[in-house]
């Protein structure tokens, strides 16, 4: 069975603090795929990122970036100096190759950034 | 903007009521995917088609039903409306990367967010 875990349900910083979203997955498929989606107040899923399992390199964009550990099942995302604008609900998802092309995702973690 | 489009953007209909939710792909995707989104269950997939056909179910009710038309765009029926249906409902589409042995990423609409009196 496959699962995503966001323990966090929400988190609350101020204007320029670092954050850090968590994600644990499970699958039992070798090969998989990882994803991090936003949903601001306006209600839509924006794409982010996505992580092949054969790929551990991490990756960086602007102040967004993503740690993604094979040996821990985890896909963390880390906003530096956070903004007003990144306040969100972050959802992380996951595809195992083979069989259904559906994305399971995580609860969803709200992000609060206040100035 | 992903390039999805879903229309209506608000549906406020009663119980025992049908509604029809449309869904137009990114240009050039094959595969149409609807998913839903409500406070208890979070995101849930139901229902995915790839140019024309259905490919895969998830969660579905038996009153729902979908189906992807010749020009790729498609269509999430919900009948005999309960309360319990009230959520927002995305639509995502993605192509199909044949032979690579990859997967594609999903783009989301906006969601048709219903409301169920």
């Amino acid at each position: 069975a496959q699962k995503v875990t966001q323990a966090q349900t929400e988190i609350s910083v101020v204007e320029k603090e670092d954050v850090t979203l968590d994600c644990v997955y499970e699958t039992r498929d070798t090969t998989y795929y990882l994803f991090w989606y936003k949903q601001p107040p306006s209600g839509e899923l924006v794409f982010l990122i996505r992580r092949n399992s054969f790929d551990e390199q991490n990756e960086i964009s602007g102040r967004y970036s993503w740690n993604f550990q094979k040996s821990t099942s985890s896909f963390n995302f880390t906003i530096t100096a956070s903004q007003v604008v990144d306040s969100a609900v972050y959802f992380c998802a996951l595809k195992s190759q083979g069989g259904s092309e559906k994305l399971v995702f995580g609860k969803g973690t709200k992000l609060t950034v206040n100035p | 903007d992903s390039g999805v489009t879903q229309t209506p953007k608000h549906l406020i209909t009663a119980t025992g009521q049908r509604v029809t939710l449309r869904c137009s792909p990114r240009s050039g995707d094959l595969s149409v995917y609807w998913y839903q989104q409500s406070l208890d269950q979070g995101l849930q997939f139901l229902i995915q088609y790839y140019n024309g056909e259905e490919r895969a179910k998830g969660n579905i009710l038996e009153r729902f039903s979908a189906q992807q038309f010749p020009d790729l765009h498609s269509e999430l029926n919900l009948s005999s409306l309960e309360l319990g249906d009230s959520a927002l409902y995305f639509c995502a589409s993605s192509s199909r990367l044949r032979g690579t042995g990859s997967t594609d990423t999903q783009y989301f609409g906006p969601g048709t967010r219903l409301t169920v009196l």
